[in-house]
């Protein structure tokens, strides 16, 4: 069965400091592999989209990593900010499923002055 | 442009009542989806459309309807409500999901259902 498992569940972090969200899929056969950030009583908006080729991909403070070797990713935010404040996604995608895709249960952020 | 743009933002139903979720989107995406998240879960697909006319079942399409007469909507009808279906419902559009373009899917904002 294709899974999507994120951790840590949820962080708490001091304005201004660096974190690592993780994400460990196994899906397959993979496409690609998405991060969303969701606002509280917001629906999901992509931060970054990448596919088996790219292992790298950023949007402005925010930097994701895929191996696709050992079916990882994690999500590197920057000189966090309050506007951080939020859940987010992991979701991956496999070849031949139709438009699937997989999500993960979420990070919850919480950046703190 | 909107975007995905989904109505009502809330609604309350009593068990048994029928309604249906709106939802448009004025990207011309071929490809939409109607999802629901529940607390410590991720989100699940209920039911999609690859075009104007075609639909297909996600993962929970019980007690749900869609139908998609135009590219710019895809409506998602409870026949008859339950408790069960309290959750906040997503629509979802991307121009193609296959092939080398992957391109991202835009979400609405939501709506909250609490069936009592």
């Amino acid at each position: 069965k294709n899974q999507v498992e994120q951790s840590p569940q949820s962080l708490i972090i001091l304005e201004g400091k660096n974190c690592t969200l993780q994400c460990n899929y196994t899906v397959s056969p993979f496409s690609n592999l998405r991060w969303y950030k969701q606002d509280t009583g917001r629906g999901p908006v992509s931060l970054t989209i990448m596919t088996f080729s790219e292992n790298t991909k950023s949007n402005g403070r925010y930097t994701a990593t895929l191996d696709a070797d050992t079916k990882q990713s994690s999500l590197h935010i920057t000189a966090s900010q309050l506007s951080d404040s939020a859940s987010y996604i992991c979701v991956v995608s496999a070849k031949n499923s139709g438009y699937a895709l997989n999500f993960g249960k979420g990070t919850s952020l919480l950046v703190t002055p | 442009n909107a975007g995905v743009t989904q109505t009502p933002k809330f609604q309350v139903l009593k068990t048994g009542q029928s309604m249906t979720l709106q939802c448009a989107q004025d990207m011309n995406h071929e490809y939409m989806s109607w999802y629901r998240q529940d607390p410590g879960m991720g989100l699940r697909l209920i039911h999609y459309s690859v075009g104007a006319g075609i639909t297909d079942q996600g993962e929970v399409p019980n007690g749900y309807n869609v139908s998609r007469s135009t590219t710019e909507d895809f409506p998602l009808r409870l026949l008859s409500a339950a408790p069960s279906q309290t959750s906040v419902y997503f629509c979802a559009s991307s121009y193609s999901d296959r092939g080398p373009m992957n391109t991202e899917a835009f979400f609405g904002q939501g709506t909250r259902l609490t069936v009592v």
